[in-house]
């Protein structure tokens, strides 16, 4: 079964400065999708990078890079400068192939202070 | 575009009600997914359609059940509420490529907060 591991349930970073949020994951299946979500305090999951299984290059999306160890099996979203509006919970997921089910860890809450 | 939509917003029932939650995917995708979120915790997956049929289900009990319709917008219906069916649930929908499904990108809908007393 596929599992996805935050192991940070919060993490403080101050404006401006960069932050790592971790992620560890488990499958046995050697085609898969790793996907970063933000969800403000309003609910809504918003889309933030993808990285494939084999895809040979890190993702980045504008302040957003994706530091994809596949031997280690981490998927770590670092945040540049994080600004005010970065305070939210974010979440890794797997996606898996047969079913294009999504498995989620259980989140990491990111507060950014000024 | 617009983007993923789903109806209502917030919903309070009783126990041993039923409960009927919409969803509308993006145009042209034609894969939605129910995942049911709980307060502290990450999404579980509940259901996913593709083209009218059910591809996967998750571990949840048969009083949940869903249907796609032939526009591709979705229905999720849960009969017998519980207090612990309490809970953010939340669409998604994606292209699902045939062959590349799990490099597809979900795109979520703002939920529907389902309160049961």
């Amino acid at each position: 079964a596929q599992k996805i591991t935050q192991t940070q349930p919060g993490m403080f970073v101050q404006e401006k400065e960069a932050v790592t949020l971790d992620c560890t994951y488990d499958t046995s299946d050697p085609s898969y999708g790793l996907f970063w979500y933000k969800q403000p305090s309003s609910g809504e999951m918003i889309f933030l990078i993808y990285q494939g299984s084999y895809d040979q290059q890190n993702a980045t999306e504008g302040r957003y890079s994706l530091n994809f160890q596949k031997a280690r099996k981490s998927a770590n979203l670092v945040i540049s400068a994080s600004q005010l509006g970065d305070s939210a919970m974010y979440f890794c997921a797997m996606r898996e192939a047969p079913t294009g089910k999504s498995t989620f860890g259980d989140g990491t809450t990111l507060t950014v202070k000024p | 575009d617009a983007g993923v939509t789903q109806s209502p917003t917030h919903l309070i029932k009783t126990r041993g009600q039923h409960v009927t939650l919409r969803c509308s995917p993006i145009s042209g995708h034609k894969s939605v997914s129910w995942y049911q979120q709980v307060l502290g915790q990450g999404p579980q997956f509940i259901f996913q359609y593709y083209e009218k049929e059910e591809r996967g289900r998750g571990n949840f009990p048969d009083r949940f059940s869903a249907r796609q319709f032939p526009n591709y917008s979705s229905e999720l219906n849960v009969n017998a509420l519980l207090l612990g069916d309490s809970a953010l649930y939340l669409c998604a929908s994606s292209l699902d490529r045939p062959g590349t499904i799990y490099t597809d990108t979900q795109y979520f809908g703002p939920g529907t907060r389902l309160t049961v007393l």
